[in-house]
């Protein structure tokens, strides 16, 4: 069975702590995607690798990092937490197939900062 | 992407077939019809997806109109498990497309 793994299911941090949010997927997928999801903002991208060490931009980037070492492994990094940075954390992954290529989904980590 | 329009909410008694419609009427030729749905506090769900033909896995049936303007999902012998948000997005195919959800329709099953 498919599995993405997110690190924590809830995480409480302090405003200005450095956060960091594990993913690990076991699918071999090229492709891996940071979300937040918030009310009344549906689902919006962070940042997605596309290879080992490779990042794009997504649609709201600042504010947090990324880094990609391993082709399994995609990290997200909040350099100083804030608290509109409170959120659901969700990570995805998928391959470059073209037919078949639907993100799967970790199981989210609801990240609350005080 | 192009935008897809939902109903904000369904019932559907246990045991019953669910449909869930979705608008796409400015989808263009190469984007597809996918659908994913979210329970409660868990991570999105990929359901299925389409073109033009009409497919069917475990999950659901994935009915898409011959202009390709609107689709239906039906979950046909849906179970209390299946409350969740459902999401219809369409896209291109491609590895590296980002997900773009709305709002969804709050689907509820009533036993």
């Amino acid at each position: 069975d498919v599995k993405v793994t997110q690190s924590s299911r809830y995480l409480v941090k302090r405003t200005g702590e450095k956060v960091f949010l594990e993913c690990v997927q076991d699918m071999d997928h090229e492709n891996m995607f940071w979300y937040r999801q918030d009310p009344g903002l549906g689902l919006r991208l962070i940042y997605f690798s596309y290879d080992v060490k490779m990042k794009e931009k997504g649609d709201i980037p600042e504010g947090y990092s990324v880094s990609r070492e391993k082709k399994e492994r995609f990290s997200l990094i909040l350099e100083s937490a804030s608290t509109n940075q409170t959120s659901m954390y969700l990570c995805a992954s998928t391959n470059q197939d073209r037919g078949h290529n639907e993100q799967f989904f970790g199981p989210g980590t609801r990240l609350t900062v005080l | 992407d192009a935008k897809t329009t939902q109903p904000t909410s369904m019932d559907c008694a246990e045991g019953r077939a669910a449909n869930l419609p979705c608008n796409h009427s400015t989808i263009s030729g190469n984007e597809y019809v996918y659908w994913y749905r979210q329970i409660h506090s868990q991570g999105p769900q990929y359901i299925i997806h389409g073109l033009k033909n009409n497919e069917t896995n475990e999950m659901a049936s994935l009915i898409i109109t011959e202009d390709r303007k609107s689709s239906t999902l039906i979950l046909p012998h849906a179970t209390l498990r299946d409350t969740a948000v459902y999401y219809c997005i369409v896209r291109r195919n491609f590895g590296n497309e980002k997900l773009t959800f709305g709002t969804g329709t709050r689907l509820t099953i009533i036993p």
